[in-house]
C-alpha cells in the first residue's frame, strides 16, 4: 500500500529565504508525482508534474525533483513571497482506480 | 481556458434533501473523479470514472453515486445527504494513462445541518 508523508508539516520563514518541502513515498514504483499548492478553502492548483523518468522539473522560482529508488521528492522554492503561503501537496497515482495518494500536506507561512 | 468547473461553491443544506454537485471539463479528458477533503483525514476519493458510462467505487463511496452520461460531465448525487457528509469536494479530471498530471475545480463547500 503506497504512503506518502510530507516533511515538515509547518514552515514559517521570513520573505526572500530560499526553502525546501520534503515527500516521500513508500513503493518506488510510481509513474509520476505532482506537487500542487492548495489555498485555505480552495482548490488544488497543479504547480509541477514529474514522470518517472525524469529527475527534476522546473516552473518560474520553483525547482522539484524526484529520485525514484529512495522514494523522495522536493519541492524548492527560491526567493519566497509572502503569496507563496499555502499548503503544498505532493501526490502519486496508484494504477488501480487512477486514485491519487495524497501527502497530509506542508503548511507554508511566508512573512514579510 | 482549460479547467475543470464545479457547482456551486457553496451550499448549505439539510438532512434528507437530495442534492446534485455538477463538475464539468473542457480538456475531453477520459478520466474523471470525486474527492472529499477533510481535517485530519486528507483527501479521498469517491468515485471514479474512466470513461463515458463507466464508473467505479473508491475509497469511500457510501452515501453517494455519480453517473457519466457525456465524456465532459460528471455529477456527485446525495439522494440523502447526512451531516458526516459535510465536507470540501473536488472534482478532477485526466487523461488516460500515467503520463499525465490532474486537474482539480475549485472545490465545492457543502455543509449538512
Amino acid at each position: 500500500k503506497q504512503e506518502v508523508t510530507q516533511i515538515p508539516a509547518a514552515l514559517s520563514v521570513p520573505e526572500g529565504e530560499n526553502l525546501v518541502l520534503n515527500c516521500s513515498f513508500t513503493d518506488s514504483a510510481i509513474y509520476n508525482l505532482q506537487w500542487f499548492r492548495q489555498d485555505p478553502g480552495k482548490g488544488l492548483t497543479s504547480l509541477l508534474l514529474i514522470q518517472s523518468s525524469q529527475r527534476e522539473q522546473t516552473s518560474g522560482r520553483l525547482n522539484a525533483s524526484l529520485d525514484k529508488s529512495s522514494g523522495r521528492s522536493t519541492l524548492y522554492i527560491a526567493a519566497s513571497q509572502p503569496g507563496d503561503s499555502a499548503t503544498y501537496l505532493c501526490a502519486v497515482p496508484m494504477e488501480y482506480g487512477n486514485k491519487l495518494v495524497f501527502g497530509a500536506g506542508t503548511i507554508l507561512r511566508v512573512k514579510s | 481556458e482549460a479547467q475543470v468547473t464545479q457547482n456551486p461553491r457553496y451550499l448549505i443544506t439539510v438532512t434528507g434533501k437530495k442534492l446534485t454537485v455538477t463538475c464539468s471539463q473542457n480538456m475531453n479528458h477520459e478520466y474523471m473523479s470525486w474527492y472529499r477533503q477533510d481535517p485530519g483525514l486528507g483527501l479521498r476519493q469517491i468515485y471514479y470514472s474512466m470513461n463515458v458510462e463507466v464508473t467505479d467505487k473508491g475509497d469511500v463511496p457510501e452515501g453517494y453515486k455519480v453517473s457519466r452520461k457525456e465524456k465532459r460531465n460528471f455529477p456527485l448525487i446525495l439522494e440523502s445527504p447526512s451531516p458526516n457528509q459535510t465536507s470540501l469536494y473536488f472534482c478532477a479530471s485526466s487523461r488516460t494513462g500515467y503520463n499525465y498530471g490532474y486537474t482539480f475545480g475549485s472545490g465545492t463547500r457543502l455543509t449538512v445541518v
